[in-house]
């Protein structure tokens, strides 16, 4: 079993739809990252959460440490939200090593 | 521009050449760290370095060497590249907080290797 499972694995929306994305994990962490991977590949950092909820213009971003799950929120998406979303964590412990899951390929038609 | 620059973008080598790839970034950032992606298993961590002359191994770093000389480079060796180092390869760099805490991270373009 990995040590991070996002799910799902695939999305497509219609624009305007409210979008889920879902991150679990199985170590104990001291930090949780959204990334953003564009069509072209580039990478963009979106969120670092290590509790509770952040928010970013149409992004929302949640943890539940307790649980070990975390939720990436898009209100009112937009076809230019269409990339791969991808969760990372930190291992608690002092080591800065990130742990990535295989990410979730979203597609929104106009 | 506040920016983490990999060079170069494409590479094609033989087996056996050593090639290095090169990641400066000009944020003053402390944290920079190598990752590769692969269909199917997505993005895995190569190496990291924590400040000047600190390196530490990710999950795959067999195969690579890295260096942290000054703190603004942070280039990527391949000694003997192999057909199965062929990957998409990203450099990024993070500040760390007051408190310690890394903070998000600054990604590179990327460089695609392909090793025959």
């Amino acid at each position: 079993k990995n040590e991070v499972e996002q799910s799902p694995q695939n999305l497509t929306a219609q624009e305007g739809e409210f979008i889920t994305i879902n991150c679990s994990y199985s170590v104990g962490i001291s930090a949780l990252h959204w990334l953003q991977q564009h069509p072209g590949g580039g990478i963009v950092s979106l969120f670092m959460l290590s509790s509770g909820k952040k928010k970013h213009g149409r992004l929302i971003a949640t943890i539940n440490i307790q649980e070990k799950h975390s939720s990436l929120h898009i209100t009112a998406s937009h076809p230019r939200d269409s990339a791969v979303y991808i969760c990372a964590v930190r291992s608690r412990g002092g080591s800065e090593k990130l742990v990535f899951g295989k990410g979730t390929k979203l597609t929104v038609n106009p | 521009e506040a920016q983490v620059t990999q060079n170069p973008r494409y590479l094609i080598t033989v087996t056996g050449k050593k090639l290095t790839v090169t990641c400066s970034q000009n944020m003053n950032h402390e944290y920079m760290s190598w990752y590769r992606q692969d269909p199917g298993l997505g993005l895995r961590q190569i190496y990291y370095s924590m400040n000047v002359e600190v390196t530490d191994k990710g999950d795959v770093p067999e195969g690579y060497k890295v260096s942290r000389k000054e703190k603004r480079n942070f280039p990527l060796i391949l000694e003997s590249p192999s057909p199965n180092q062929t990957s998409l390869y990203f450099c990024a760099s993070s500040p760390r907080s007051p408190g310690h805490e890394l903070n998000g991270y600054t990604f590179g373009s990327g460089t695609r290797l392909t090793v025959v």
